[in-house]
């Protein structure tokens, strides 16, 4: 049992470079996550999706899109970068209800803009 | 959605009980405190949860006041690799799933 694996770990980008940042669970969780931290802060949430064919907006979704065709794979993509989104990226996933099972976060991917 | 209030910053000596406290004083009667850790750089953890009985697992103790405002998390016998930020966390209303995370506690345990 994997539980939530996030690739890749590390990535350096070029501004204006996009990419997928990927995420798998393997939990069959119906609820899935992408968060991002800046250095010595909270996590913030950018979207989430409560099921396949379903998303929905964060606090912090400008600059991103996701897409959820499968219950296990959540990606998130990054159009053009930019320094702003330097930052470390959690993608995590829950069963439904929520308040009885509690989150799973994968490892984080570790974002650099420049 | 309800707010929390955490102290910045915690020291506990290792061995010793560490007791995290969280005021949410706007809580509504349906809402759980969650509490998440996060050792550093890697992801959240879940650690316990509750809504107005006081819980117990294996990683930790919850006690949540009679009037629901606050609560503390205990670390029985804490270890230096209990060192972290940790989260208290209410579940938003209105049906949604999601957790919002606050700045959190940083506990730093020493030898």
């Amino acid at each position: 049992n994997a539980g939530v694996t996030q690739t890749p770990k590390f990535r350096i980008l070029k501004i204006g470079q996009s990419m997928t940042l990927q995420c798998a669970q393997d939990m069959n969780h119906n609820y899935m996550y992408w968060y991002r931290q800046d250095p010595g802060m909270g996590l913030k949430l950018i979207y989430y999706s409560v099921g396949a064919g379903i998303t929905d907006k964060g606090e912090v979704p400008n600059g991103y899109n996701v897409s959820r065709s499968t219950t296990e794979d959540f990606p998130l993509r990054l159009e053009l970068a930019a320094p702003s989104q330097t930052s470390v990226y959690f993608c995590a996933s829950s069963y439904s209800p929520v308040q009885v099972y509690g989150y799973t976060f994968g490892s984080g991917t570790r974002l650099t803009v420049v | 959605d309800a707010k929390t209030t955490q102290p910045t910053s915690m020291d506990c000596a290792e061995g010793r009980a560490a007791n995290l406290p969280c005021n949410h004083s706007t809580i509504s009667g349906n809402e759980y405190v969650y509490w998440y850790r996060q050792i550093h750089s890697q992801g959240p953890q879940y650690i316990i949860h509750g809504l107005k009985n006081n819980e117990t697992n294996e990683m930790a103790s919850l006690i949540i006041t009679e009037d629901r405002k606050s609560s503390t998390l205990i670390l029985p016998h804490a270890t230096l690799r209990d060192t972290a930020v940790y989260y208290c966390i209410v579940r938003p209303q209105g049906g949604s799933e999601k957790l919002v995370f606050g700045k959190g506690t940083k506990l730093t345990v020493n030898p």
